[in-house]
């Protein structure tokens, strides 16, 4: 079975430019939450989506947003980069919403330079 | 808002030495997980604890849920090198799925 799949794995961007990050969850995971990792604030939850609809949103700011789409990939888009966006970007899949079992993909290296 | 402090953040210790990492928080949690991350890659899930009270063991680790589930511990018994990493608890927030992560305990096993 497979994993949690992201892509890329790395990714280096200028301030100003946007990015769109993939996540692809377990076959039959519904729920897909993103999370950012950064060594001084650790794992910060961004959002979570189930069924298409966003269902939780952590506290940041709206350059942040996503999407799922109907075969439960997710994508992740930041807009107007700024250097504290650089992060370890982690997507996590769970059976169902709600569920608090989350399986982590490997991460986007995101620097922004 | 709730928080989870782990503690200690850092630990280097030799082969073959215990070790307890704590998780705590004044609120109480429906459950807390316990991953493991190692560098370059994402958490990987430990083990997940729901009743207060609860012990479950994985081979050399032993994970613990307070009573009043607003605290865990893990506890590593003869660690090994394999063991090195970092240590992170999460605890769903009342209910709804949300993810709350505690900063992570960094953990050198020297051989």
């Amino acid at each position: 079975k497979a994993g949690v799949t992201q892509t890329p794995r790395y990714l280096i961007k200028t301030r100003g430019q946007q990015v769109t990050l993939s996540c692809s969850p377990i076959s039959g995971h519904r729920s897909v939450s993103w999370y950012q990792q950064t060594p001084g604030q650790g794992l910060q939850f961004l959002f979570e989506y189930f069924s298409e609809t966003q269902r939780n949103k952590g506290n940041f700011p709206g350059r942040f947003s996503g999407r799922q789409f109907s075969n439960s990939r997710s994508e992740m888009n930041v807009s107007t980069l700024e250097l504290g966006d650089s992060a370890l970007y982690l997507c996590a899949s769970s059976l169902v919403f709600g569920s608090s079992e989350a399986f982590f993909g490997q991460g986007t290296r995101l620097t922004v330079v | 808002t709730q928080l989870l402090e782990q503690s200690p953040q850092f630990l280097s210790i030799q082969e073959g030495e215990n070790l307890t990492v704590y998780c705590n928080s004044s609120s109480v949690f429906s459950s807390l997980q316990w991953y493991r991350q190692e560098p370059g890659e994402g958490p990987v899930l430990l083990v997940t604890v729901v009743t207060g009270g609860e012990v479950k063991k994985l081979k050399r680790l032993t994970f613990q849920f307070g009573d009043a589930r607003k605290d865990s511990s893990l506890h590593i018994t003869a660690a090994q090198p394999g063991d090195t990493g970092l240590y992170l608890c999460a605890g769903e927030a009342s209910n709804t799925g949300k993810l709350i992560f505690g900063q992570g305990t960094t953990l050198q096993v020297k051989p």
